[in-house]
């Protein structure tokens, strides 16, 4: 299974800045999922990012509000810009392995994120 | 409708109970579907998949009706260490998009 190493763990931030969430993977995958759990919610895809081309965004979710970069097959990053209370929440990259026993997706740690 | 409803709960079960959970999803299409346990403040761990013939994992047991459009998640001698919420994920569509239901939450109690 892919092990995914996700930093910062937790930040808390002030209202109008922009934080950049890392993800690392220690094997090469074609896409990598960002994703949003409010508290006491389930997850929510923002955005899938391609290596090689822009990410594709998920409705209510905006390029210039959460930018994502995809430089190579391992990494990727998710800027939370422009922040406010409302984007308190946790975010967790994703990767799909479709290895043997069928496809599965392994999340990083986390990054819980509040806004003050 | 949402597309992948679960009982939020939360289930409040003693140790040794026979716990099950279910999940009902909208999209008769749907192509695979999955189980995920989620810690409190931790990342989604996969479970188990689950697969049309059901399947058994020690004291887990999925099982998939599509007829009925609905999973299940039966979890016997419960521990505590079972304690968690109970992410139901299912997959649809040419994109292939995860659905994951809002989670049910298991207490087991000593």
């Amino acid at each position: 299974s892919a092990v995914i190493s996700q930093k910062p763990s937790r930040d808390i931030c002030q209202r109008g800045t922009s934080l950049t969430i890392q993800c690392q993977v220690d094997s090469q995958v074609t896409m990598m999922f960002w994703y949003r759990q409010q508290p006491g919610q389930s997850l929510t895809l923002i955005a899938t990012a391609n290596q090689g081309s822009e990410a594709t965004y998920e409705s209510g979710f905006v390029i210039d509000k959460f930018p994502i970069s995809r430089p190579n097959l391992t990494f990727s990053t998710l800027t939370v810009s422009n922040m406010s209370p409302e984007d308190s929440s946790i975010y967790l990259c994703s990767v799909e392995d479709r290895g043997t026993g069928g496809e599965k997706l392994f999340f990083g740690s986390g990054t819980q994120l509040s806004v003050l | 409708r949402k597309e992948v409803e679960q009982d939020p709960g939360p289930f409040n079960v003693p140790e040794g109970a026979t716990v099950a959970f279910n999940c009902t999803y909208s999209n008769s299409a749907s192509q695979s579907f999955f189980w995920y346990r989620q810690d409190c403040r931790k990342e989604p761990k996969l479970l188990m998949s689950v697969y049309s013939s059901g399947n058994e994992d020690g004291r887990f047991t999925a099982q998939l009706n599509r007829a009925s459009q609905y999973i299940s998640l039966l979890i016997r001698d419960s521990k505590l260490s079972d304690s968690a919420t109970y992410l139901c994920v299912v997959l649809s569509g040419s994109a292939r998009q995860l659905t994951f239901g809002s989670g049910t939450q298991l207490t087991v109690l000593p």
